[in-house]
């Protein structure tokens, strides 16, 4: 069993929608991170989170410690939100200084307009 | 905005031969790592390096694979001997502290093992 697992792993949806990702996790972790990555590749973090919610622009991020559950909405979608979103998590570990993450398999989102 | 960038973008190799894949952290960052992604597979996590020292590993990263800090800018990754199964986009990251700062990534090295 996978310790992150994302939901769904393809959405497709008109420009103007509200998009709900999901990130359910199973390790103990110190924060979760929602990621996004390009059709070129390039990797770019979008918010880091260790409790309650974050709001950047059109994107939020909740995370539900005790549920070890953690969503990302994406209000007013756009074409060029159109990406893969990775959800990881940095994994409690005894060795100072370590600073782990797991990673999911990502969700690819395409908003069409 | 600073940036961490990587060399080169795309390097092909054959079978058995040393690669050195190079990574220029953000300047005041402390904290640095190397990530693998295969083709259409998830990103995984090779390796932390804190205060000149690799502070994490995973099961992947090892004797074929090293890194080290040579100055005061580049974090390198070289893989020794390389394999097929090393084909895959390596990232580097960086973050300025260990609990309270996102981690910043390259734009990845496309390593292509022939």
């Amino acid at each position: 069993k996978n310790e992150v697992e994302q939901s769904p792993q393809n959405l497709t949806a008109q420009e103007g929608e509200f998009i709900t990702i999901n990130c359910s996790y199973s390790v103990g972790i110190s924060a979760l991170h929602w990621l996004q990555q390009h059709p070129g590749g390039g990797i770019v973090s979008l918010f880091m989170l260790s409790s309650g919610k974050k709001k950047h622009g059109r994107l939020i991020a909740t995370i539900n410690i005790q549920e070890k559950h953690s969503s990302l909405h994406i209000t007013a979608s756009h074409p060029r939100d159109s990406a893969v979103y990775i959800c990881a998590v940095r994994v409690v570990s005894k060795i100072q200084g370590a600073q782990k993450l797991v990673f999911g398999q990502g969700t690819r989102l395409t908003i069409n307009p | 905005e600073p940036e961490v960038t990587q060399t080169p973008s795309h390097q092909v190799t054959q079978m058995g031969q040393e690669v050195i894949l190079r990574c220029v952290p953000i300047s005041n960052h402390l904290y640095f790592y190397w990530y693998r992604q295969i083709l259409g597979q998830k990103v995984e996590f090779l390796v932390s390096f804190y205060n000149n020292e690799i502070s994490e590993k995973s099961e992947i990263f090892d004797d074929q694979f090293s890194v080290e800090r040579p100055d005061g800018s580049n974090f390198t990754l070289k893989i020794r001997s390389t394999k097929l199964e090393d084909s895959a986009m390596y990232f580097c990251a960086s973050s300025a502290t260990l609990l309270t700062d996102t981690q910043y990534f390259g734009p990845g090295t496309r390593l292509t093992v022939l």
